[in-house]
């Protein structure tokens, strides 16, 4: 099974404060990557796919990169409706992995 | 819109059984591959199963394999996870995808608590 480690696990931050959550992969898996973000008693969200490309609808806020093993989801200026858990998927092969979550939490 | 609608979650005993069912609506269902994913209380997300757009492939993890069985029915825009022999372990809220390269909707879940 591919093995996606995340971090930091959880970050304390400001509204306006730039923010970069890590993923990186036990081997690689191209760009079969996506973001999600979860706020409590909601169901998960997709922000990117394909590691990269952003969701219709998503604030462009929001970017991802990466390829291969290592992929970053950066929010360039975090608002108030940020506040949340964020989850990496990599879609490689079966079975489907997640990251741990990073939780976004208020300073 | 898409719509993605769980439900038939509850309290069962350890060893019993439950059959889950996903209603979708707003897209062509037969279309999309389908996948349950499961979160226990306070845990991050882990995938369960997926079922390719006729229902002719099936994939599982290993957690619920021989266990767990996933079908769906196109004329009725239904998907469905049936859990036999189930452990405390599979306490979780559990929740319907859609999608091949990666969900792209999911629904709100439908919450299963294994206790006796």
């Amino acid at each position: 099974d591919i093995q996606m480690t995340q971090s930091p696990s959880s970050l304390s931050a400001s509204v306006g404060d730039r923010v970069t959550i890590t993923c990186r992969a036990s081997q690689g898996i191209r760009n079969d990557l996506g973001w999600y973000q979860q706020k409590p008693g909601k169901a998960p969200k997709r922000l990117i796919y394909a590691a990269s490309s952003l969701q219709s609808g998503v604030p462009s806020s929001f970017s991802g990169s990466g390829s291969g093993t290592e992929f970053i989801l950066t929010i360039s200026s975090l608002q108030p409706e940020d506040f949340a858990t964020y989850y990496c998927l990599q879609h490689n092969s079966y079975p489907w992995t997640f990251g741990q979550g990073t939780k976004v939490e208020v300073k | 819109e898409v719509q993605l609608e769980e439900s038939g979650g509850g309290l069962v005993q350890p060893g019993g059984s439950l059959r889950l069912s996903c209603a979708a609506s707003g897209f062509t269902f037969s279309s999309f591959w389908m996948h349950w994913v499961r979160q226990a209380p306070g845990k991050g997300l882990v995938w369960v199963a997926r079922i390719d757009n006729d229902g002719r492939s099936t994939t599982y993890a290993d957690s619920v394999k021989g266990r767990f069985t996933v079908s769906r029915d196109n004329a009725k825009n239904t998907l469905y996870l049936q859990m036999n022999s189930l452990r405390a372990e599979d306490t979780a809220v559990y929740f319907c995808a859609r999608g091949f390269v990666g969900p792209d909707y999911w629904g709100e879940g439908t919450l299963v608590t294994v206790s006796s």
